[in-house]
């Protein structure tokens, strides 16, 4: 069964930062990871799709890679502002695409 | 719009009284999914269905119930909910399997005292 972690759990940046949020898994055949933003109390935002034939995807200020192999995917945000805030979380399908496996998220603080 | 709809999005309850959460597509997905989330625990997911009349357990079922019977629909149902089932709950849907974007309702809020 998948393990993933995310790191750091929390983190605090003066607005204008570029940062990097990671998430680690056990087993490199996933068929694609999805980041997402949460904000308190609310429902989950799709932010990027990377299918496992692909390396990285953009969208605006924010990059996600994907490297099986070391089972690692990083987002970058770029120049964060403090609408940035939220806590992110990446996913991915387990179980020949069945289940769907959350790692426990970053909590992201940008500060005005 | 495209759009996942639940229903309730807040709900308080007593022990042992039967519940539906409804959860509702209009993307013409065939998978859907739901997924409870505590603090410290993360997401966890409770059923998924591959399609219609086509469901399976997750991580989590015990105490729940799912049903299938149209495409846009896949309920979840707490025959004799527990304190222990209070939490926050959403609903996700994607094209095909859980290898494709997924989408999310808003969630619903359950209190069960």
């Amino acid at each position: 069964k998948q393990e993933v972690t995310q790191i750091p759990a929390a983190l605090s940046v003066p607005e204008g930062e570029n940062l990097v949020l990671n998430c680690s898994f056990t087993d490199s055949a996933i068929y694609n990871l999805q980041w997402f933003r949460q904000d308190p109390g609310k429902g989950l935002t799709s932010l990027l799709l990377i299918q496992s034939s692909q390396r990285e995807q953009t969208s605006g200020r924010l990059n996600a890679s994907l490297d099986k192999s070391s089972g690692r995917s990083t987002l970058y945000i770029a120049a964060s502002q403090p609408g940035d805030s939220a806590t992110y979380l990446c996913a991915f399908p387990d179980n020949y695409g069945q289940n769907f496996v959350f790692g426990p998220g970053t909590r992201l603080s940008v500060l005005p | 719009e495209a759009q996942v709809t639940q229903n309730p999005r807040y709900l308080i309850t007593v022990t042992g009284k039967k519940l539906t959460v409804t959860c509702s597509q209009n993307m013409n997905h065939e998978y859907m999914s739901w997924y409870r989330q505590d603090p410290g625990l993360g997401l966890r997911q409770i059923y998924y269905s591959m399609n219609v009349e086509v469901t399976d357990k997750g991580d989590v079922p015990e105490g729940y119930k799912v049903s299938r019977k149209e495409k846009r629909n896949f309920p979840l149902i707490l025959e004799s909910p527990s304190p222990n089932q209070t939490s926050l709950y959403f609903c996700a849907s994607s094209y095909v399997t859980g290898g494709n974007e997924q989408y999310f309702g808003p969630g619903t809020r359950l209190t069960v005292t």
